[in-house]
């Protein structure tokens, strides 16, 4: 049973236009984080929530936004995506404290 | 910031040991992480070991952490092909809760 689901798996975007990721837990974690994988690299922190406490990481770009309606839901939302933006998202929640648990990810294409 | 470094590639025969190797700069990381990546697929936890442990042994995974160096291993034994993915080593970073991952290092099994 997945307790981190990230929706859609695989996503094509237009340059420029608007896109959102999802992410779902059934975990009730406290802490859901939204990293930024690029072919090759390793995962790049963009953001996280602590509860309702939006966290952003210096250098995430403006483009990025996110939000946490409830416990359950974290989305990003990529403004006006760009070539370099195409990516693997990937999702994670963690309690506060040791354990993290990741999401499948999301295919980021942007043509 | 914490910074987390990998050697990238490491090709062994079926059956021999693997040992993955990683360092970690920030002394007060309290939890240090081993994942696996298959390609085109999320993250998943092989193992973590916490920093008051020298090792840590769950079954052909063997964790071996040097604190003085700030270095971790991560052996596989009995290596198999199903055992090639990427394997990130991450640190929890002084600032906030996230992981700092490195950047992966490349395990390719021949038969």
């Amino acid at each position: 049973d997945a307790m981190v689901i990230q929706n859609p798996r695989y996503q094509v975007t237009q340059f420029g236009k608007p896109v959102t990721l999802s992410c779902s837990q059934t975990l009730n974690h406290n802490v859901m984080y939204w990293y930024q994988q690029k072919s090759s690299q390793a995962p790049k922190l963009l953001f996280h929530y602590y509860d309702k406490d939006f966290n952003n990481e210096a250098d995430t770009p403006d483009n990025f936004q996110s939000r946490r309606p409830n416990t359950s839901f974290c989305f990003l939302d990529i403004r006006s995506p760009g070539l370099g933006d195409a990516a693997m998202y990937l999702c994670a929640t963690s309690p506060g404290g040791s354990g993290y648990t990741f999401g499948s990810g999301t295919r980021l294409t942007v043509v | 910031g914490e910074d987390v470094e990998q050697s990238l590639f490491l090709s062994v025969r079926e059956g021999d040991s693997s040992v993955i190797n990683c360092t970690y700069t920030d002394s007060s990381s309290t939890y240090l992480y081993w994942y696996k990546q298959e390609p085109g697929a999320g993250l998943q936890l092989l193992t973590y070991i916490f920093s008051n442990m020298d090792m840590k042994q769950d079954q052909r995974l063997t964790v071996l952490l040097n604190k003085k160096d700030k270095h971790l291993s991560l052996r596989i034994a009995d290596t198999q092909t199903g055992d090639s993915a990427i394997y990130f080593c991450a640190a929890r970073g002084r600032a906030g809760t996230a992981l700092i991952f490195g950047k992966g290092t490349t395990l390719s099994v021949s038969s």
